[in-house]
């Protein structure tokens, strides 16, 4: 069984709109919980993270967190055509630094 | 301040060679963790490390090894190179070792014919 569950997309959105991206974890010990974005042929780079449950809000990013429902979601608002990529979940235990990730959602933003 | 970098950005090897990739962490960073990237997958842990100390070992054979050294940079051995690790190799650091935000260098692009 897989760690960390993603619809792999595309998820295509027009310009302005808001961009729903959803993960799922199967680990109830799971502690923390990471979004990176990835332009093709590039690296990971960390979008926000989240810790406890509830919203965190960093600019036009809101990451929700439900660990009773082992849900992970990131919202985008007001999407730009530089925010397609793939977005990928990651999960970690706060004993060791190891990550799952999520296989990744490809978002695309339609000008 | 630098962010973490990797060498060689590129590399071509046959299988049945080895490989040493290396890895310098963000200045104030302990741990370095490793991760290959299948085209069309997420990163895949394969170790982490800490104080010079293998703290985390994913599910990969004995053909991966690494270390760290007192400056806490890091290199990943492969051994025994098979066409199926052709893959991204990415090294990420951290500030500590248990849950903190990791921060991916460029990646080194390995290709085993």
């Amino acid at each position: 069984q897989k760690e960390v569950e993603q619809n792999s997309g595309p998820l295509s959105v027009p310009e302005g709109a808001i961009a729903s991206l959803n993960c799922t974890y199967s680990d109830r010990g799971s502690q923390s919980f990471f979004w990176y974005r990835q332009y093709s042929g590039k690296s990971p780079e960390l979008i926000m993270f989240i810790y406890s449950n509830g919203d965190k809000e960093d600019g036009r990013f809101t990451a929700q967190l439900n660990k009773a429902s082992q849900y992970v979601s990131l919202l985008i608002r007001d999407s730009q055509p530089s925010d397609s990529a793939t977005y990928l979940c990651a999960v970690s235990y706060n004993n060791f630094n190891k990550f799952y990730f999520g296989s990744g959602t490809k978002l695309n933003v339609k000008p | 301040d630098a962010g973490v970098t990797q060498s060689p950005t590129h590399l071509i090897k046959t299988r049945g060679q080895h490989v040493t990739l290396r890895c310098s962490p963000i200045s104030g960073h302990k741990s370095v963790s490793w991760y290959q990237q299948v085209l069309g997958q997420g990163p895949q842990f394969i170790f982490q490390y800490y104080e010079k100390e293998e703290r985390g070992r994913g599910n990969f054979p004995d053909r991966f090894s690494a270390r760290q050294f007192p400056n806490y940079s890091s290199e990943l051995n492969v051994n025994a190179l098979l066409l199926g690790d052709s893959a991204l190799y990415l090294c990420a650091s951290s500030l500590d070792a248990g849950g903190y935000e990791q921060y991916f260098g460029p990646g080194t692009r390995l290709t085993v014919t």
